[in-house]
């Protein structure tokens, strides 16, 4: 069965402070892992979305990898904020002859404290 | 260029009850999926509409159907309401494109279900 797997569930950061999220999936074969940034109650937002030729993406802050080979991404905010609380979610697409079809990870939810 | 709506907002049903939740996608998007995210939990796909069809179905019982009008909008039914429906159910919309390597989907701010 493809899995999506991500860790830590939760976790409390300062505000200036760094942390990294990892996502570790089974989805095979692969076309793209992407992440998302998803605010309580409102739909997810694409932060990143990488190939499996590429090694890293970085939007802003956010600055994401991807090691193909032993299918691990993760995910590093830089310089924390306030309105980085969210919850990130790791998605893999799984290519199928029917269309796409992405496997979502549980989410790690994220609390920046002033 | 409106992006993925979704109505209504918010709901509350009761047990047994069933449900008809909209979804318009992006401008341009001819394909629709759903999704269920329970409290604390990565979104679940239920299905995806395609040209009027169900292309591909999550593990989701019957109870659970859906339509795509010639507009692209969709609809999802729920029939027979059990409490373990209460979820925000989300609608995203992308564009399928033979060969297209990025998959790009686009959500809606989704529709808050509660069944008591």
């Amino acid at each position: 069965k493809n899995q999506v797997e991500q860790s830590p569930q939760s976790l409390i950061i300062l505000e200036g402070k760094n942390c990294t999220l990892q996502c570790n999936y089974t989805v095979s074969p692969f076309s793209n892992l992407r992440w998302y940034k998803q605010d309580t109650g409102r739909g997810p937002v694409s932060l990143t979305i990488m190939t499996f030729s590429e090694n890293t993406k970085s939007n802003g802050r956010y600055t994401a990898t991807l090691d193909a080979d032993t299918k691990q991404s993760s995910l590093h905010i830089t310089a924390s904020q306030l309105s980085d609380s969210a919850s990130y979610i790791c998605v893999v697409t799984e290519i199928k002859a029917a269309g796409n079809k992405l496997t979502f990870g549980g989410g790690t939810r994220v609390l920046v404290k002033p | 260029d409106a992006g993925v709506t979704q109505s209504p907002t918010h709901l509350i049903k009761t047990r047994g009850q069933q449900v008809t939740l909209r979804c318009s996608p992006k401008s341009g998007h001819d394909t629709v999926s759903w999704y269920q995210q329970a409290l604390g939990q990565g979104p679940q796909f239920i299905f995806q509409y395609y040209e009027e069809e169900e292309r591909q179905r999550g593990n989701f019982p019957d109870r659970f159907s859906g339509h795509q009008f010639p507009n692209y909008s969709s609809e999802l039914n729920v029939n027979a309401l059990l409490l373990g429906d209460s979820a925000l159910y989300l609608c995203a919309s992308s564009l399928s494109r033979t060969g297209a390597r990025i998959y790009e989907q686009y959500f809606g701010p989704g529709t808050r279900l509660t069944v008591t």
